[in-house]
């Protein structure tokens, strides 16, 4: 299997641009995460789906951040317009109920965001 | 509402030494534990879990955690480590209701020193 993917790797853009971070998760799985991690606040949990369903979405910091998952092996996180506190590591994560509870989460490579 | 306290950011150690790495966590019912490390420039990688059964836990790569339902921890130890254990390590907790959901500690960055 080739584990979580996320693209692109590393994005820079310019405040008040738009900006999409793509996931595709592991063939089965059927919960997706999306988290942030900045040297400040850490790790934090942005959203998730269960089944292409956006299940808790708290951790979404305001309006300009949106995320959608239209298929099982396919979910983006945009950002528009893009802020430069924006800048961070965001990571995709996946994981199935196939093993019951406490099921491991499978996270992809991280795409680098530096927001000018 | 649960939380995860890692007291240390920062834990150096000499290499071939033994390292605890502590955790608490905080919750008023049933959760599970979780340790993740991060390399350098990688994603996340489950180390190892407590679900239930017995307190100690094995992992990868030589680790071990032991859960302590008294004083609500679950600290990480290895008895020997290696300039390769490098990394930022990562406490989670769920709940039982919520097993989804991992709430991560703020992560304490492991430097081994040769």
């Amino acid at each position: 299997d080739a584990g979580v993917i996320q693209s692109p790797r590393h994005e820079v853009t310019e405040m008040g641009q738009e900006v999409t971070l793509r996931c595709k998760p592991i063939s089965g799985h059927d919960y997706l995460f999306w988290y942030r991690q900045t040297m400040m606040r850490g790790l934090e949990l942005l959203i998730y789906f269960n089944n292409n369903v956006p299940i808790d979405d708290s951790g979404m910091p305001e309006d300009r951040f949106s995320a959608k998952m239209p298929n099982a092996s396919f979910s983006t996180l945009k950002i528009q317009p893009s802020e430069p506190r924006d800048s961070a590591v965001y990571f995709c994560a996946s994981s199935g109920l196939a093993g019951g509870p406490g099921e491991t989460q499978y996270f992809g490579p991280g795409t680098r965001l530096l927001v000018l | 509402a649960q939380s995860v306290t890692q007291l240390d950011s920062q834990v150096p150690v000499f290499e071939e030494a033994p390292v605890e790495l502590r955790c608490n966590y905080s919750s008023s019912v049933s959760v599970y534990l979780f340790w993740y490390v991060q390399y350098p420039n990688q994603g996340l990688q489950l180390l190892l879990k407590y679900l239930s059964g017995s307190t100690l836990v094995k992992g990868i790569n030589g680790f071990e955690a032991e859960f302590n339902k008294s004083q609500t921890s679950f600290h990480l130890r290895k008895p020997s480590v290696h300039i390769s254990d490098t990394a930022e390590y990562f406490c989670a907790v769920s709940l039982y209701s919520s097993a989804s959901k991992i709430i991560f500690g703020s992560g304490t960055r492991l430097s081994i020193r040769p």
